[in-house]
């Protein structure tokens, strides 16, 4: 049922390590975004897009960093992994205008030993 | 700074009976109210959505109310079945803003 597709769906790697979580959508969506939530947590904005060649800050602050080259995929990238990063990442998309309800991934689980 | 908070992070409703699930915000300039169901190890999911110009809106089984005068919003949901445990969320977002900020969860079990 999913459109919005998320890999992979657990993780789990060393300190220090280079890692990329995927995101692809096939809606044709303009914005993307990415959330980070630990269990039963509220959901925390860290990056979103507006299409292409548009990335923003969300407001967590986080080390990592998003790209947006295609509109269906926005990669989110972590250059040194740490064990702060232990999270689930969520991925959602929604169309334009701005009041539209957003479509979710099922996440991906990142544990950093 | 701007919030949306929910009144009680558990929920334990039997079987057959109505739930309803509370919602408070603190901007009032939101114009735009969503609720999500997230069940484990799943990503949110749309449930119903309402937007300012309106108090109520209904779904199948559910019913979202808006009283902007107190700035609080609820989820109905009728006859709760054991497939409506999960995390809901509320959820606001202003035209001015251009983000969706969600509160922080109620968690909703089913006694049988």
């Amino acid at each position: 049922e999913a459109d919005i597709y998320q890999t992979p769906r657990y993780l789990v790697i060393g300190t220090g390590k280079k890692i990329t979580l995927e995101c692809s959508q096939t809606m044709g969506h303009d914005k993307m975004y990415w959330y980070q939530q630990d269990p039963g947590m509220e959901l925390h904005l860290i990056h979103y897009s507006y299409g292409v060649n548009s990335t923003e800050k969300g407001d967590l602050s986080s080390e990592s960093t998003v790209s947006r080259i295609r509109t269906e995929h926005f990669p989110l990238t972590l250059e040194s992994a740490r064990p702060s990063h232990t999270s689930q990442y969520l991925c959602a998309s929604s169309v334009r205008p701005d009041n539209s309800p957003l479509h979710f991934g099922n996440g991906t689980r990142l544990t950093v030993t | 700074g701007e919030s949306v908070g929910l009144h009680l992070p558990t929920l334990s409703v039997q079987e057959g009976d109505n739930s309803i699930i509370n919602c408070a915000y603190s901007n009032s300039a939101s114009d735009y109210f969503i609720w999500y169901k997230q069940e484990s190890g799943k990503g949110p999911q749309f449930i119903i959505d309402i937007r300012s110009n309106m108090d109520k809106r209904q779904g199948q089984r559910v019913t979202v109310l808006l009283n902007k005068t107190v700035k609080h919003l609820s989820l109905q949901i009728a006859a709760t079945q054991p497939g409506d445990s999960a995390v809901y969320f509320c959820a606001e977002s202003s035209s001015s803003a251009s983000k969706i900020i969600f509160g922080s969860g109620t968690r909703l079990s089913i006694r049988p």
